[in-house]
């Protein structure tokens, strides 16, 4: 089946602008991930969802981003009055912790985003 | 605080070498170690678990609580295990299930 999907693949802005990265989880998958990886660095955890609400949102790193899953199935993760330093690729990932195959953790390809 | 070390950004290897990626980490409470990988151009994935204790494409990983490790092996390395590996510690509980990874080895298997 599908796997996560990412959209845009890339993007690029100016700094001060505002952004939104999109992430479709797999389909029943009720956990959802968000992760920034900047060069040279592993994926840094940001936010967890668990159906609708964010259960762990300790990664964000300011209240510039923000992140909303409305429905328990698509994400979106916001960041305001962007800056050089949010440059990274931001990972979506999900889950389906009532399986056997408990936590494993489903990536999606990324989003670039390059902050100009 | 919780964390996952791995000491080496690159490890090369020729084809047929074994192979060690170290892997090192803190924590309180009992963890699930993971690896995942990722392969050129594709999207990060698993690759073992320590529950599963099962070996995946040739690799294992045994996670020693004493030297609180959890290094990936393979006897024989081959081409197409050039690949970042990233250790990956799982905090569940509470309200999080969140990962903490290292910051990853990329393995290079000469021919």
């Amino acid at each position: 089946g599908a796997g996560v999907s990412q959209t845009p693949s890339n993007k690029v802005t100016e700094k001060g602008k505002y952004v939104e990265l999109r992430c479709d989880p797999i389909s029943g998958h009720t956990a959802l991930y968000w992760y920034r990886q900047s060069l040279g660095q592993g994926p840094e955890f940001l936010i967890y969802f668990q159906g609708t609400g964010a259960a762990d949102d300790s990664g964000l790193p300011n209240d510039r981003f923000f992140a909303v899953r409305p429905e328990g199935s698509v994400s979106t993760l916001k960041i305001q009055r962007t800056e050089r330093g949010d440059s990274a690729v931001y990972l979506c990932a999900s889950s389906s912790p009532e399986r056997a195959s408990g936590h494993e953790q489903f990536f999606g390809p990324g989003t670039r985003l390059t902050v100009l | 605080a919780q964390r996952v070390t791995q000491p080496e950004k690159l490890l090369s290897v020729f084809k047929g070498a074994p192979v060690e990626l170290k892997c090192n980490y803190s924590y309180s409470g009992s963890p699930e170690l993971f690896w995942y990988v990722q392969y050129s151009r594709q999207r990060l994935q698993l690759l073992l678990r320590h529950i599963s204790r099962e070996s995946i494409k040739g690799f294992t990983a045994d996670l020693n609580k004493g030297e609180t490790s959890f290094h990936l092996k393979k006897p024989f390395a081959q081409e197409e295990d050039s690949a970042m590996y990233y250790c990956a510690l799982n905090k569940v509980g509470g309200a999080t299930n969140k990962l903490i990874f290292g910051t990853g080895t990329l393995l290079a298997v000469q021919p």
